[in-house]
């Protein structure tokens, strides 16, 4: 149980395209979702939190108009990069906390998005 | 949050039975500590979660000590597919580990 999905697993796109990414949780329903970013050789870095309903809460730093969250049921949460530079290509991960057991996140598989 | 400070790396041998230290100075008294492994382009998966003492389950043991400021991952007979990188957090359980931080976590290098 508690297994969390992401679509696509990989994903290219051009300079300037938006590109969209999304986090299921499949058989439980999340409370909350975080998003993290990790780029090569170096650990996970949170961006936001996202709430079932309400606007996702960005961390210092991270630019809200260029990462749009939307966690439109308690299964899915969705990370879209908009106008995607080459510097925004890395490793993105999204994880989940069940509802009602909230003691662990749990992720998913994450998505390498490389921009051209 | 409490901060962890973990080695950056470790080398062993498969067979080998490997402990992980993590200093957590700062931990607060509703935090628990948790463990994750991650191999390359995957999300970390959890491991082992404490709060004081020993807690054992199927793949690791974990040992705190009274004080709480650190806390040691053992892993017994490891192989080669127990080459990752190995993450140390502390958090509120009751609130979820919201805002995880993770550190640089340490990477073990498991050898024939």
């Amino acid at each position: 149980g508690a297994v969390v999905s992401q679509h696509p697993s990989r994903v290219i796109c051009k300079s300037g395209t938006s590109v969209k990414i999304e986090c299921r949780s499949l058989d439980f329903q999340a409370t909350t979702m975080f998003w993290y970013r990790q780029f090569p050789k170096q650990s996970l870095m949170l961006m936001a939190t996202s709430n079932e309903g309400s606007k996702a809460t960005y961390e210092q730093g991270v630019e809200k108009d260029k990462f749009l969250i939307n966690h439109a049921s308690l299964t899915l949460s969705t990370l879209t990069v908009t106008s995607a530079h080459p510097e925004d290509s890395s490793f993105y991960i999204c994880s989940a906390l069940i509802r009602d057991r909230v003691s662990e996140q749990y992720f998913g598989p994450g998505t390498r998005l490389t921009v051209t | 949050l409490a901060k962890t400070t973990q080695p950056i790396s470790m080398d062993s041998y498969e067979g080998q039975e490997v402990n992980i230290t993590c200093s957590h100075n700062n931990i607060a008294t509703n935090d628990y500590i948790t463990w994750y492994q991650q191999f390359p382009s995957q999300g970390p998966r959890f491991i082992i979660q404490g709060y004081k003492t020993k807690v054992t389950n199927e793949v690791a043991s974990l040992f705190i000590p009274a004080d709480r400021k650190s806390s040691t991952l053992s892993l017994p007979r490891v192989s080669l597919s127990d080459t990752a990188v190995y993450y140390c957090l502390v958090g509120d359980r009751d609130t979820g580990f919201q805002k995880l931080v993770f550190g640089t976590g340490t990477r073990l290098l498991v050898s024939p």
